[in-house]
């Protein structure tokens, strides 16, 4: 069945680092790309995503390339803050999402 | 007002009692959806509802039942609650269709049993 696989954490950064989370998947079809956050105490949010292979999602600083060659959807950002500490979850979506386990963010001050 | 909102939002309870989470929702969307999430294993689909008159089964409904009370309201009962299903439980919607929309979550509730 489809699958997602993303890099376990913690993940510990200093401000202003450059970021990336790995992200693969296994499916039978051509699925949809997601990426979503989730800040302490709340629920998960669309970050962003892509439809179709070769699409880029953006928002926020953070970038996605959905690789079909490499059945992948990395999670990139430039320079990151302290407010991105959080947990990012990859998911794609077939006729349901599913969902990777979670990365946690600790980016420090 | 939030688009997904769950009832209670924290619960400590005993093992073996009975417990209903609600999940309202003022989207429209017709599909509904209930998860698990756990330390490490990430969100786990319990059951999904595509309309009022469906009701589906996810990747771990034991121990769990539900209920679609109309579009808006998806109700999950725990008939006998034991320890390990201690968790947060977070309730989703989306639109029907190959749109590929994203799920909206609600913010979540943490339940504990004792």
């Amino acid at each position: 069945g489809d699958s997602v696989t993303q890099m376990e954490g913690p993940v510990t950064l200093s401000e202003e680092a450059c970021l990336t989370i790995n992200c693969t998947y296994t499916a039978t079809g051509y699925p949809s790309l997601f990426w979503y956050v989730q800040y302490p105490g709340e629920g998960l949010q669309l970050l962003l995503k892509a439809t179709k292979a070769d699409d880029k999602g953006s928002n926020k600083g953070f970038e996605a390339t959905y690789r079909k060659e490499t059945t992948s959807f990395h999670l990139e950002k430039g320079s990151v803050q302290v407010s991105d500490s959080a947990v990012y979850f990859c998911a794609l979506r077939d006729d349901k999402i599913i969902f990777g386990k979670g990365t946690r963010l600790h980016i420090l001050p | 007002d939030a688009d997904v909102t769950q009832t209670p939002r924290n619960r400590i309870t005993k093992t073996g009692k009975r417990i209903m989470l609600e999940c309202s929702q003022t989207k429209g969307h017709d599909r509904m959806y209930w998860y698990r999430q756990d330390p490490g294993l990430g969100l786990r689909l319990i059951y999904y509802s595509f309309d009022v008159k469906d009701i589906n089964k996810g990747e771990i409904s034991d121990g769990y039942s539900v209920s679609r009370q109309a579009q808006a309201k998806f109700s999950l009962s725990l008939e006998s609650a034991i320890p390990n299903q201690t968790a947060l439980y977070f309730c989703a919607t989306s639109p029907p269709g190959t749109d590929n929309q994203p799920q909206h979550f609600g913010d979540g509730t943490r339940l504990s049993i004792l």
